[in-house]
């Protein structure tokens, strides 16, 4: 799988957006970006996935530049339950496990 | 029933002892995953099932052996382990029989040893 970079850590207020930057540089043509979080003591949730196109759903928005090179994870309006590591992964799209990088610790506050 | 489901939540062993890990779902998943977290670490895989055979193992030491009884079901089993085999397991599951898609993971079991 491709490897990705993505901040150690970030803080935001709550309810502002939260922008979760992720870098993919050597993605290939068949490969996913998948983001899950673990909220402390809890095991990793799916968030949102996507390929080449923008995704939304009831969680957060998925954007990916055109040269698929880094993508954002937006969390639109952050809640205190929102404080966890964030997790950006790229992945095939058939058989391929997935592989936990370090993530970033996202810290919304008061 | 969109639930992994671990047991125990947490467990305390000697390096002699042997215990086992549970983990049940019932989404019909066949794909079936263990993974180990330390702390402050991201989670490694350790062991993939698909349709219930043994597809991918990590390298795990023969201490830590897999089991998936039936479709629903899988346990790790635990003996002479070491102190620093301390951690957090994860179960999870993905639909079809294949490592792919969305993984549903349980809350973990905490292991420590003693």
């Amino acid at each position: 799988d491709a490897k990705t970079t993505q901040p150690t850590s970030m803080d935001c207020a709550e309810g502002r957006a939260a922008n979760l930057p992720c870098n993919h540089s050597t993605i290939s043509g068949n490969e996913y970006v998948y983001w899950y979080r673990q909220i402390h003591s809890q095991g990793p949730q799916y968030i949102i996935h996507g390929l080449k196109n923008n995704e939304t759903n009831e969680m957060a928005s998925l954007i990916i530049t055109e040269d698929r090179k880094s993508s954002t994870l937006i969390l639109p309006h952050a809640t205190l339950r929102d404080t966890a590591v964030y997790y950006c992964i790229v992945r095939e799209s058939g058989y391929s496990t997935l592989t936990f990088g370090k993530g970033t610790m996202l810290l919304v506050s008061p | 029933d969109t639930e992994v489901t671990q047991t125990p939540k947490h467990l305390v062993m000697g390096m002699t002892n042997k215990k086992s890990l549970k983990c049940e779902q019932h989404m019909g998943h066949r794909a079936m995953y263990w993974y180990k977290q330390k702390a402050k670490k991201p989670p490694e895989l350790m062991f993939v099932y698909s349709y219930e055979k043994l597809s991918i193992n990590e390298s795990v030491p023969s201490r830590f052996s897999p089991e998936c009884p039936n479709s629903s079901l899988l346990n790790l089993h635990l003996h002479a382990l070491q102190p620093e085999d301390s951690a957090l397991y994860l179960c999870a599951s993905s639909q079809g029989g294949l490592p792919t898609g969305e993984l549903f993971f349980g809350e973990g079991s905490r292991l420590t040893v003693l």
